[in-house]
């Protein structure tokens, strides 16, 4: 059981926009602590989308953006394309945890 | 460009021990921290532990806490995670990350990820 939640799958078709949530508690994302995306394409390492909340490194397309209020975050793609396709973790600090970086359990996302 | 190749990883008995070692290029090794991350085949990841730019200080989750050992060489460019008394449950894929800055802080992310290394704890 993961300290943020996340849904197991999200699916869109080509073109179009999709979202997905991170949902934490006020001991890590309520508390105002950043969330930062990962992308990790299948049989690779995973990949920073954005940190921050909200800032994308560079490289990474304006397709992709993040958002947080309350207690939950999201991440954002539209444009939606094939090379999407990919699970995506959000990752935030919990300090209820000794202190500890928390990630959730992931959303594949299917482009249909 | 940056570029993290791990090796070390391998089947380990229970109560054994194994050193994982991350060789960094393409950055000035000293100026960052670093990170291990772990991800059980098919789920999700795993903070294991950080260090600063210098190694003096550690962080670890509490799952390997006291018996998971990082360090680094700055001379070698390499990052290091000493696993002693493995368990079945550390068998994972282990990825060596970078920091963003120097320091190494709970809050933060990691920028940059080698391909990773599969332990896996058998026996």
């Amino acid at each position: 059981q993961s300290v943020l939640t996340q849904p197991p799958s999200v699916s869109g078709a080509p073109g179009q926009r999709v979202t997905i949530s991170c949902t934490g508690s006020r001991s890590n994302i309520g508390a105002g602590f950043d969330v930062h995306w990962y992308q990790q394409l299948p049989g690779t390492a995973p990949k920073l989308l954005i940190h921050g909340d909200s800032i994308r490194p560079s490289g990474v397309p304006d397709r992709f953006s993040g958002s947080k209020s309350g207690t939950s975050a999201s991440l954002a793609i539209t444009g939606l394309q094939a090379e999407d396709e990919a699970e995506y973790y959000c990752q935030s600090y919990d300090s209820s945890l000794s202190g500890s970086r928390v990630f959730g359990g992931g959303t594949r996302l299917t482009v249909l | 460009d940056v570029q993290l190749v791990e090796s070390g990883g391998g089947v380990v008995r229970p109560g054994g021990s194994l050193r994982l070692s991350c060789a960094a290029s393409g950055f000035t090794f000293d100026d960052y921290g670093m990170s291990w991350v772990r991800q059980v085949p098919g789920k999700g990841l795993e903070w294991v532990s950080g260090i600063n730019w210098n190694g003096d200080s550690t962080f670890y989750a509490d799952s390997v806490k006291g018996r998971f050992t990082i360090s680094r060489d700055n001379a070698k460019n390499s990052l290091y995670l000493q696993m002693n008394s493995p368990r079945v449950e550390d068998t994972a894929m282990y990825y060596c990350a970078r920091e963003p800055t120097s320091g190494w802080y709970h809050f933060h992310y990691s920028t940059d990820w080698g391909q990773g290394t599969q332990v896996t704890v058998s026996s």
